[in-house]
């Protein structure tokens, strides 16, 4: 167990609906990183926070956002979703400064947009 | 950008036989080189890291190498076990901002 978790764990939704995924980072972890992995895929990094503001942004589409909010909790919000956005998403979180950066990686939520 | 390649994507190992999955960078700037594991329906767990001040590490039956001239990066898995048998990914970062993952291995270790 990595100490990170993630909600709901599955997901299943129609196209063009809007769904809010939740992580909790381990406890004393400032920054949390969200990541997509696809069928078969490697992970894709899609956003990173640090103690609420947002750090650094990979190939994240502008149909998605997260927040990190002061508890440091973070969501990742997906809307308009597509086929292709059928995906497992994971959050990571770590210490994030420049010498202790181990990411620790939670469950997933599984999405399926049918 | 930093870009990660990662080979081989899949590798099939007898049971006691070494594994060696290599990966290569693009920005010399990445500092921390992590490799993680994932098994079947679970999330990527940290196995090993390696810093940019460091040639080698080892852990048990896992060692990473790190090239820095070169840019590239390796792990080794001595003594293989049917439980080895998952998929690896390699990463890049720089200090504590974006990390950038290879596109992982599959690694089969055969009984």
């Amino acid at each position: 167990d990595s100490g990170v978790t993630q909600t709901p764990k599955h997901l299943i939704t129609a196209t063009g609906q809007r769904v809010t995924l939740r992580c909790s980072p381990r406890s004393g972890d400032l920054s949390v990183y969200w990541y997509q992995q696809s069928l078969d895929q490697g992970l894709q990094f899609l956003i990173q926070y640090y103690n609420g503001e947002e750090r650094a942004k990979g190939n994240i589409l502008e149909r998605f956002s997260a927040q990190q909010f002061p508890d440091l909790h973070s969501e990742l919000n997906l809307s308009s979703l597509e086929l292709g956005d059928s995906a497992l998403y994971f959050c990571a979180s770590s210490v994030a400064s420049t010498v202790i950066d181990e990411q620790y990686f939670g469950p997933g939520t599984r999405l399926t947009v049918t | 950008g930093e870009n990660v390649e990662q080979h081989p994507s899949t590798l099939s190992v007898q049971e006691g036989d070494s594994a060696v999955i290599k990966c290569t960078y693009s920005d010399s700037a990445s500092n921390y080189f992590p490799w993680y594991k994932q098994e079947l329906g679970k999330g990527p767990q940290l196995i090993i890291d390696i810093r940019s001040n460091v040639g080698e590490k080892k852990d048990q039956r896992i060692a990473v190498t790190l090239n820095k001239t070169a840019k590239h990066f390796s792990l080794h898995i001595t003594e293989t076990q049917p439980e080895d048998s998952a998929v690896y990914f390699c990463a890049a970062s720089m200090g504590g901002f974006k990390t950038i993952f290879g596109a992982g291995t599959r690694l089969f270790v055969k009984a």
